[in-house]
């Protein structure tokens, strides 16, 4: 089915780990972003894209990287995990700016002990 | 910057009974508004938004939202509540003067009694 896709969906690290979470659509969507979710705080953006080889931080972005290739993929990478990014990561994609509505994958929950 | 202020934590209410669920925003430019549902253990799903036109826009599973202006808000509503709709509802925002990030809220759960 289309869709976003993330992987993995539960994921633990020791603190100082590094990691990359993976995030790939089939919708050809021009826009991707990596939100967090913490309770009581929502949703806080990390990073996102525009376009392939089109990156730009957003409300959160220390301690982790991106990159876009390719249209399809947008992965997130942990430089060095802390217990503070234990959440639950969530990739989303969509045409148009988000216009349209945002398509999200099932998220990935990461605990860094 | 833009932001989003979803003032209730949690919203309860009986089925049947209309439900409001509370949203204000913050942009420089116009806004561009919408709502995303979340049930348990699942990502985000679209439900409705407002670009221009009509203060009153309607979505997915009855519900529709009035946008308005002057009081910066936009309010999720739905005049007969389901026990289906209990769920996690988050506002979200971006600035259509240009800006490529869309904001959310932090979330009010909407706990609907039978």
């Amino acid at each position: 089915n289309a869709g976003v896709t993330q992987t993995p969906k539960f994921q633990v690290l020791k603190t100082g780990q590094s990691m990359t979470l993976q995030c790939a659509q089939d919708m050809n969507h021009e826009y991707m972003s990596w939100y967090r979710q913490d309770p009581g705080m929502g949703l806080r953006l990390i990073h996102y894209s525009v376009g392939a080889g089109i990156t730009d931080q957003g409300e959160v972005p220390n301690g982790y990287n991106v990159s876009r290739s390719t249209t399809e993929d947008f992965p997130l990478r942990l430089l060095s995990a802390a217990p503070s990014q234990t959440s639950v990561y969530f990739c989303a994609s969509s045409s148009d700016r988000g216009n349209y509505g945002y398509t999200f994958g099932s998220g990935t929950r990461l605990t860094v002990v | 910057a833009q932001s989003v202020a979803q003032p209730e934590d949690q919203v309860n209410v009986a089925e049947g009974n209309p439900l409001t669920v509370k949203c204000t925003y913050s942009v420089s430019g116009n806004p561009y508004l919408f709502w995303y549902v979340q049930y348990p253990n699942r990502g985000l799903q679209f439900l409705l938004k407002y670009i221009t036109g009509d203060n009153l826009v309607k979505g997915s599973y009855g519900f529709e939202a009035e946008f308005n202006k002057s009081q910066t808000s936009f309010h999720l509503k739905k005049p007969s509540a389901l026990v289906s709709d209990s769920a996690l509802y988050f506002c979200a925002v971006r600035d259509g003067a240009g800006g490529f990030k869309t904001i959310f809220g932090a979330g009010t759960r909407l706990f609907v009694k039978a």
